[in-house]
């Protein structure tokens, strides 16, 4: 039962638009939510993360806006870099836990 | 420079066959964890240890092993009994164990029994 969804498997975006990676989640129990970035050959890296508590944290061209009654939170990068194409995993956690819980991933494209 | 080892990091095995995935910190991180990805999958916990000598079962620890006898190390053993072992493996650390410590992670093994 994956608890963390990523519904859309890759997305293409030109540079300097805007990308809007989604994820939704059924457990109304998680908390923290986080987003990581992996490249070709490399592990996943933190990217940045929400506590349920902020419907917004902002890191740079980086934004992640939690919907808690939607159960959905999105990762927006503006503008949108070539050096951005990787794929993106968001990641769901209850209380101070670091069992967390994977969504499977959407593969960004971002095109000179 | 510090970081996660993982070793090696394509690897075959015949059916039946145990396996040892190797993973190694020097960030002095006390947490240690071992994720498995499938296809269209995101990241499943197989098992995690917070501290030396401590580990526990994560969602799908059926068929795997480990152990954690030194702070930096801990080795993730796929035994005969895991029914679908070929997959990519990811091993990552965390200073603490509470989610708001970052999870760094290995470059992953993939794993392909035939």
């Amino acid at each position: 039962d994956q608890q963390v969804k990523q519904n859309s498997p890759s997305l293409s975006v030109q540079e300097g638009r805007i990308s809007i990676l989604n994820c939704d989640y059924t457990n109304s129990m998680f908390d923290y939510f986080l987003w990581y970035k992996k490249y070709p050959a490399e592990g996943p890296t933190f990217l940045i993360s929400i506590s349920s508590i902020k419907d917004k944290n902002e890191d740079g061209r980086f934004t992640v806006f939690l919907n808690k009654s939607a159960k959905h939170l999105s990762l927006h990068i503006v503008p949108s870099q070539p050096g951005d194409s990787a794929v993106y995993f968001c990641a769901a956690s209850v209380g101070n836990n670091n069992d967390m819980r994977f969504g499977a991933g959407t593969r960004l494209t971002v095109k000179p | 420079d510090g970081g996660i080892t993982q070793s090696p990091k394509y690897l075959f095995r015949k059916e039946g066959q145990n396996v040892t995935l190797s993973c190694e910190q020097n960030l002095n991180h006390d947490a240690m964890y071992w994720y498995r990805q499938d296809p269209g999958q995101g990241l499943r916990l197989i098992y995690y240890s917070q501290i030396v000598n401590d580990f526990q079962k994560g969602d799908i620890a059926e068929g795997y092993s480990v152990s954690r006898e030194k702070k930096e190390s801990f080795p993730l053993t796929v035994t005969s009994a895991q029914k679908n072992p070929t997959a990519f493996y990811l091993c990552a650390s965390s200073l603490g164990q509470g989610v708001t410590y970052e999870q760094y992670f290995g470059p992953g093994t993939r794993l392909t029994v035939t």
